[in-house]
């Protein structure tokens, strides 16, 4: 059964700091993982997919990575800014699974101006 | 292109009522996941369905919950005799194939 786990749960930063949120999973049977962001009282909106095959994704000032030998995945955020605030999430599918994403609880992010 | 649609975005139950949640894909979407987020929790998945077909419900309670695609209109999630432990944001996705799944809003479901 795949779980995954986010830390930290909450992390503070002033703006124009680079941060790293973690994402750790369970079971590397994964067919892809995938970051959102979730804004308070809103849907998820997709940042980055990041294939099995593949090691890493950009978009602008994100990049995510994907470890599946050691169960990790990382996002990086570079150059904060207080529009970054928000809930991140990363998820997992698992290969040969039904596409179903498992969800880590997030990562609650706040940029200070 | 529209993105998902849900609606109502708000719902308010008191028990024993039933609620239904509709989800409108992204045009040219053929599957629909539905999950739901507790209060202080992740998101679970619930189920996955494709044009009239459930692929998968293992997250899906057994009793009072059931979900439809049909092959006109919205997908549905329906919730019989609603209980307080239903409150939750219900969240619908869709995706073209095995790829990145689009998320509407969310329907907030508030049981009285």
């Amino acid at each position: 059964k795949q779980e995954v786990t986010q830390i930290p749960a909450a992390l503070s930063v002033p703006e124009g700091e680079n941060l790293v949120l973690n994402c750790s999973f369970t079971d590397s049977a994964i067919y892809n993982l995938q970051w959102f962001r979730q804004d308070p009282g809103k849907g998820l909106t997709s940042l980055l997919l990041i294939q099995s095959s593949q090691r890493e994704q950009t978009s602008g000032r994100l990049n995510a990575s994907l470890d599946k030998s050691s169960g990790r995945s990382t996002l990086y955020i570079a150059a904060s800014q207080p529009g970054d605030s928000a809930t991140y999430l990363c998820a997992a599918t698992r290969r040969g699974g039904s596409e179903k994403l498992v969800f880590g609880k997030g990562t609650k992010l706040t940029v200070n101006p | 292109n529209a993105g998902v649609m849900q609606n109502p975005r708000h719902l308010v139950r008191r028990r024993g009522q039933e609620a239904r949640l509709r989800c409108s894909p992204m045009k040219g979407h053929s599957h629909v996941y539905w999950y739901r987020q507790l209060p202080e929790e992740g998101l679970k998945f619930m189920v996955y369905l494709q044009k009239e077909n459930i692929i998968d419900e293992s997250g899906m309670p057994k009793e009072r919950f059931s979900a439809e695609f049909p092959k006109e209109g919205p997908s549905i999630l329906r919730i019989q005799q609603v209980v307080r432990g239903d409150s939750a944001a219900y969240f619908c996705a869709s995706s073209p194939r095995q790829e990145t799944q689009y998320f509407g809003p969310g329907t907030r479901l508030l049981v009285l």
